[in-house]
């Protein structure tokens, strides 16, 4: 059990640049939620997975992000033409049944 | 649709003193309660976890309660330590939806 890994943990980039994250769970948890963090505030929901299967995407994610589980197994946010007010950590966390999460160190995205 | 609060906001206490973090949540159908520790920068640490069923878990110096009538959840800090500084979120479950997150207390304990 070596934890949640996201990669990057920084990234900075200009507006109007595509970016993606990478979540890899603790092997073997079926559920991988994507959540997203600004200052001074609790972590947003934006989506999660079952397995491969994305079962419930939050308003919040707008038609420029997008977010993949291939095979179950890792995860990959995608954000397209990116604004400013994207600016946030990104988390991720994994857990067996819905049940305790476990979470990343998250990704900090900055947008210029 | 579920909103979770937490009260108060921020809190400093000298080192050894106990003190109690409040949540509430207007959905008392929750599967379950969690409690986490955030440290500046940092991803989020699960703390403890209390099923509907349950009205308390407790590890080590944490003890978390929970009142479903009440939408409530306290956590219970007893002899407060420098090492505890940090911001504890709690988030409400429910059946089939993902973890909805309250802002968060940070607490500062002075030595």
């Amino acid at each position: 059990d070596t934890g949640v890994s996201q990669d990057p943990r920084h990234k900075i980039t200009k507006r109007g640049q595509n970016v993606t994250f990478r979540c890899d769970p603790i092997s073997e948890h079926n559920r991988l939620y994507w959540y997203r963090q600004t200052l001074g505030q609790g972590p947003e929901f934006l989506t999660y997975f079952q397995n491969e299967a994305q079962l419930e995407k939050s308003r919040l994610l707008s038609n420029r992000f997008s977010a993949e589980r291939p095979k179950g197994s890792f995860s990959t946010l995608e954000i397209q033409r990116t604004e400013q007010g994207d600016s946030a950590m990104y988390l991720c966390a994994s857990s067996p049944k819905g049940e305790k999460l476990f979470f990343g160190s998250g990704t900090q995205l900055s947008v210029l | 649709k579920q909103e979770v609060t937490q009260i108060p906001a921020a809190l400093s206490v000298p080192e050894g003193e106990n003190l109690v973090l409040n949540c509430s949540f207007t959905d008392s159908a929750i599967y379950n309660l969690q409690w986490f520790r955030q440290d500046p920068g940092k991803g989020l640490t699960s703390l403890l976890l209390i099923q509907s069923s349950q009205r308390e878990q407790t590890s080590g110096r944490l003890n978390a309660s929970l009142d479903k009538s009440s939408g409530r959840s306290t956590l219970y800090i007893a002899a407060s330590q420098p090492g505890d500084s940090a911001t504890y979120l709690c988030a409400a479950h429910q059946a089939g939806t993902a973890l909805i997150f309250g802002k968060g207390t940070t607490l500062s304990v002075s030595s």
